[in-house]
Protein backbone atom coordinates (compact mmCIF):
# COMPACT_ATOMS: atom_id res chain seq x y z
CA UNK A 1 0.00 0.00 0.00
CA UNK A 2 1.10 3.69 -0.34
CA UNK A 3 0.51 5.85 2.39
CA UNK A 4 0.75 10.00 1.33
CA UNK A 5 1.80 11.80 4.20
CA UNK A 6 0.81 15.89 3.44
CA UNK A 7 2.41 18.79 4.89
CA UNK A 8 2.09 20.69 7.19
CA UNK A 9 -0.93 19.85 8.97
CA UNK A 10 -2.63 23.08 9.12
CA UNK A 11 -1.20 26.32 6.63
CA UNK A 12 -2.76 29.20 8.18
CA UNK A 13 -1.83 32.45 5.20
CA UNK A 14 -4.06 35.63 4.69
CA UNK A 15 -5.96 36.13 1.31
CA UNK A 16 -3.97 37.29 -2.08
CA UNK A 17 -0.64 34.89 -0.24
CA UNK A 18 0.60 31.97 -2.31
CA UNK A 19 0.20 28.28 -0.59
CA UNK A 20 2.04 25.32 -1.27
CA UNK A 21 1.12 22.50 -0.01
CA UNK A 22 3.22 19.11 -0.25
CA UNK A 23 2.34 14.98 -0.46
CA UNK A 24 5.00 12.85 -0.44
CA UNK A 25 4.32 8.90 -1.53
CA UNK A 26 6.31 5.90 0.83
CA UNK A 27 6.72 4.62 -3.07
CA UNK A 28 6.83 5.93 -6.60
CA UNK A 29 3.47 7.11 -7.78
CA UNK A 30 3.00 5.19 -10.79
CA UNK A 31 2.91 7.43 -14.25
CA UNK A 32 1.99 10.35 -12.01
CA UNK A 33 -1.42 9.17 -10.95
CA UNK A 34 -1.63 11.78 -8.44
CA UNK A 35 -4.87 13.56 -7.25
CA UNK A 36 -6.02 16.76 -5.61
CA UNK A 37 -9.22 17.40 -4.21
CA UNK A 38 -10.96 20.38 -1.96
CA UNK A 39 -12.84 19.72 0.35
CA UNK A 40 -15.15 22.15 2.36
CA UNK A 41 -17.10 21.86 5.47
CA UNK A 42 -20.14 19.64 4.94
CA UNK A 43 -19.19 19.41 1.24
CA UNK A 44 -18.09 16.34 -0.77
CA UNK A 45 -14.39 16.51 -2.18
CA UNK A 46 -14.23 18.39 -5.53
CA UNK A 47 -11.19 17.49 -7.96
CA UNK A 48 -9.04 20.18 -8.65
CA UNK A 49 -5.62 18.54 -9.94
CA UNK A 50 -5.18 15.04 -11.93
CA UNK A 51 -2.02 13.03 -13.08
CA UNK A 52 0.27 15.36 -10.74
CA UNK A 53 -0.30 18.75 -13.01
CA UNK A 54 -3.52 18.69 -15.10
CA UNK A 55 -5.96 20.68 -13.91
CA UNK A 56 -9.55 19.14 -13.65
CA UNK A 57 -12.55 20.84 -15.68
CA UNK A 58 -13.39 24.58 -14.44
CA UNK A 59 -10.45 24.75 -12.10
CA UNK A 60 -9.28 28.35 -12.42
CA UNK A 61 -5.76 28.60 -12.96
CA UNK A 62 -4.27 30.20 -9.57
CA UNK A 63 -4.32 26.14 -8.95
CA UNK A 64 -1.39 23.82 -10.16
CA UNK A 65 0.43 20.70 -9.62
CA UNK A 66 4.11 19.95 -10.30
CA UNK A 67 6.00 16.79 -8.96
CA UNK A 68 7.05 13.02 -10.12
CA UNK A 69 8.31 9.78 -8.06
CA UNK A 70 7.34 10.15 -4.71
CA UNK A 71 7.17 14.10 -4.10
CA UNK A 72 4.12 16.47 -5.38
CA UNK A 73 3.09 19.90 -4.87
CA UNK A 74 0.04 21.63 -5.04
CA UNK A 75 0.32 25.52 -5.50
CA UNK A 76 -2.24 27.98 -4.99
CA UNK A 77 -0.74 31.75 -6.43
CA UNK A 78 -2.63 34.12 -5.13
CA UNK A 79 -5.35 32.64 -2.42
CA UNK A 80 -9.26 33.98 -2.71
CA UNK A 81 -11.13 33.84 0.24
CA UNK A 82 -13.01 31.11 -0.95
CA UNK A 83 -10.07 28.53 -1.52
CA UNK A 84 -9.66 28.28 2.40
CA UNK A 85 -10.31 24.76 2.59
CA UNK A 86 -8.90 21.42 3.57
CA UNK A 87 -6.45 19.65 1.07
CA UNK A 88 -6.55 15.72 0.03
CA UNK A 89 -3.20 14.62 -1.82
CA UNK A 90 -4.84 10.81 -3.62
CA UNK A 91 -2.61 8.31 -5.78
CA UNK A 92 -5.02 6.37 -7.51
CA UNK A 93 -2.47 4.21 -9.80
CA UNK A 94 -2.32 0.93 -7.62
CA UNK A 95 -4.55 -0.68 -5.18
CA UNK A 96 -6.08 0.17 -2.75
CA UNK A 97 -6.23 3.77 -3.92
CA UNK A 98 -5.30 5.85 -0.64
CA UNK A 99 -5.19 9.31 0.35
CA UNK A 100 -3.19 11.59 2.53
CA UNK A 101 -4.31 12.71 6.20
CA UNK A 102 -5.02 16.35 4.38
CA UNK A 103 -3.49 19.89 4.58
CA UNK A 104 -6.05 22.53 6.37
CA UNK A 105 -5.58 26.01 4.80
CA UNK A 106 -6.83 28.86 7.16
CA UNK A 107 -7.17 32.11 7.31
CA UNK A 108 -4.51 33.90 9.18
CA UNK B 1 -25.41 17.54 -16.14
CA UNK B 2 -23.86 14.60 -14.16
CA UNK B 3 -24.95 13.60 -10.99
CA UNK B 4 -24.49 10.88 -8.65
CA UNK B 5 -27.73 10.82 -5.55
CA UNK B 6 -27.30 9.17 -2.55
CA UNK B 7 -29.72 7.55 -0.36
CA UNK B 8 -30.52 9.54 3.29
CA UNK B 9 -29.27 9.49 6.38
CA UNK B 10 -28.99 5.74 8.37
CA UNK B 11 -28.91 5.02 11.71
CA UNK B 12 -27.90 1.21 12.81
CA UNK B 13 -27.49 -0.67 15.71
CA UNK B 14 -24.08 -2.58 16.34
CA UNK B 15 -23.86 -5.66 14.30
CA UNK B 16 -26.32 -4.54 11.74
CA UNK B 17 -26.45 -4.29 8.07
CA UNK B 18 -26.59 -0.73 6.47
CA UNK B 19 -26.81 -0.67 2.03
CA UNK B 20 -26.18 2.80 0.66
CA UNK B 21 -27.53 3.50 -2.67
CA UNK B 22 -26.24 6.07 -5.56
CA UNK B 23 -28.09 6.55 -8.41
CA UNK B 24 -26.09 8.15 -11.40
CA UNK B 25 -27.31 10.47 -14.16
CA UNK B 26 -26.12 12.72 -17.23
CA UNK B 27 -23.99 10.15 -17.94
CA UNK B 28 -23.99 6.50 -19.68
CA UNK B 29 -23.56 4.84 -16.70
CA UNK B 30 -21.94 1.61 -17.71
CA UNK B 31 -18.72 3.74 -19.49
CA UNK B 32 -17.32 4.65 -15.83
CA UNK B 33 -16.20 3.02 -12.69
CA UNK B 34 -18.10 4.05 -9.07
CA UNK B 35 -16.08 3.76 -5.90
CA UNK B 36 -17.13 4.41 -2.25
CA UNK B 37 -14.64 6.61 0.05
CA UNK B 38 -16.32 7.22 3.41
CA UNK B 39 -15.19 9.63 6.05
CA UNK B 40 -15.35 9.29 9.77
CA UNK B 41 -15.93 12.33 11.66
CA UNK B 42 -13.37 14.69 11.66
CA UNK B 43 -10.98 12.76 9.60
CA UNK B 44 -9.75 12.05 6.04
CA UNK B 45 -11.08 9.80 3.19
CA UNK B 46 -10.99 6.10 3.18
CA UNK B 47 -11.40 4.02 -0.19
CA UNK B 48 -13.38 1.39 0.32
CA UNK B 49 -13.43 -0.25 -3.12
CA UNK B 50 -14.81 0.25 -6.62
CA UNK B 51 -17.42 -1.56 -9.05
CA UNK B 52 -17.27 -1.52 -12.76
CA UNK B 53 -21.53 -1.12 -13.60
CA UNK B 54 -20.45 -2.48 -17.03
CA UNK B 55 -20.07 -6.11 -16.14
CA UNK B 56 -20.33 -6.05 -12.16
CA UNK B 57 -17.04 -6.83 -11.06
CA UNK B 58 -15.30 -5.39 -7.86
CA UNK B 59 -12.39 -4.79 -6.01
CA UNK B 60 -12.15 -4.21 -2.34
CA UNK B 61 -9.75 -2.87 -0.09
CA UNK B 62 -8.48 -5.30 2.00
CA UNK B 63 -9.64 -3.89 5.40
CA UNK B 64 -13.25 -4.18 4.29
CA UNK B 65 -13.34 -7.28 2.06
CA UNK B 66 -15.27 -9.65 4.62
CA UNK B 67 -17.97 -7.37 5.17
CA UNK B 68 -18.59 -5.20 2.15
CA UNK B 69 -20.48 -5.65 -1.09
CA UNK B 70 -21.03 -3.88 -3.80
CA UNK B 71 -23.67 -4.47 -6.49
CA UNK B 72 -25.40 -2.53 -9.36
CA UNK B 73 -29.50 -2.36 -11.30
CA UNK B 74 -27.82 -1.23 -14.88
CA UNK B 75 -32.13 -0.58 -14.79
CA UNK B 76 -31.84 2.45 -12.60
CA UNK B 77 -28.31 3.47 -13.41
CA UNK B 78 -27.75 2.63 -9.45
CA UNK B 79 -24.80 1.35 -7.59
CA UNK B 80 -25.42 -0.29 -3.72
CA UNK B 81 -22.67 -1.00 -0.78
CA UNK B 82 -24.04 -2.75 1.52
CA UNK B 83 -21.72 -3.21 4.70
CA UNK B 84 -22.41 -5.43 7.10
CA UNK B 85 -21.21 -6.38 11.55
CA UNK B 86 -21.54 -3.09 11.75
CA UNK B 87 -19.43 -1.59 14.43
CA UNK B 88 -19.14 1.97 16.06
CA UNK B 89 -16.07 2.79 14.21
CA UNK B 90 -18.09 2.26 11.17
CA UNK B 91 -20.08 5.81 11.81
CA UNK B 92 -19.06 7.90 8.70
CA UNK B 93 -20.34 9.82 5.80
CA UNK B 94 -20.21 7.40 2.50
CA UNK B 95 -19.54 8.77 -0.60
CA UNK B 96 -19.96 7.38 -4.34
CA UNK B 97 -17.66 8.97 -7.03
CA UNK B 98 -16.81 8.13 -10.40
CA UNK B 99 -13.94 7.47 -12.17
CA UNK B 100 -13.76 7.77 -16.50
CA UNK B 101 -10.72 4.45 -16.17
CA UNK B 102 -9.88 1.85 -13.40
CA UNK B 103 -6.83 4.18 -13.04
CA UNK B 104 -8.60 7.49 -13.04
CA UNK B 105 -9.08 10.38 -10.58
CA UNK B 106 -12.44 10.62 -9.30
CA UNK B 107 -14.14 13.67 -11.32
CA UNK B 108 -17.68 12.96 -9.89
CA UNK B 109 -18.73 12.57 -5.94
CA UNK B 110 -21.99 11.83 -4.52
CA UNK B 111 -23.45 13.98 -1.50
CA UNK B 112 -22.43 11.60 1.13
CA UNK B 113 -24.59 9.43 3.32
CA UNK B 114 -24.18 9.63 7.02
CA UNK B 115 -24.59 6.62 8.28
CA UNK B 116 -24.16 6.30 12.49
CA UNK B 117 -24.06 3.16 14.30
CA UNK B 118 -25.02 3.70 17.76
CA UNK B 119 -26.99 0.90 20.39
Amino acid sequence: EIVLTQSPGTLSLSPGERATLSCRASQSVSSSYLAWYQQKPGQAPRLLIYAASSRATGIPDRFSGSGSGTDFTLTISRLEPEDFAVYYCQQYGSSPRTFGQGTKLAIK
Amino acid sequence: QVQLVQSGAEVKKPGASVKVSCKASGYTFTTYYMHWVRQAPGQGLEWMGTINPSGGSTTYAQKFQDRVTMTRDTSTSTVYMELSSLRSEDTAVYYCARSWQLASPFDYWGQGTLVTVSS
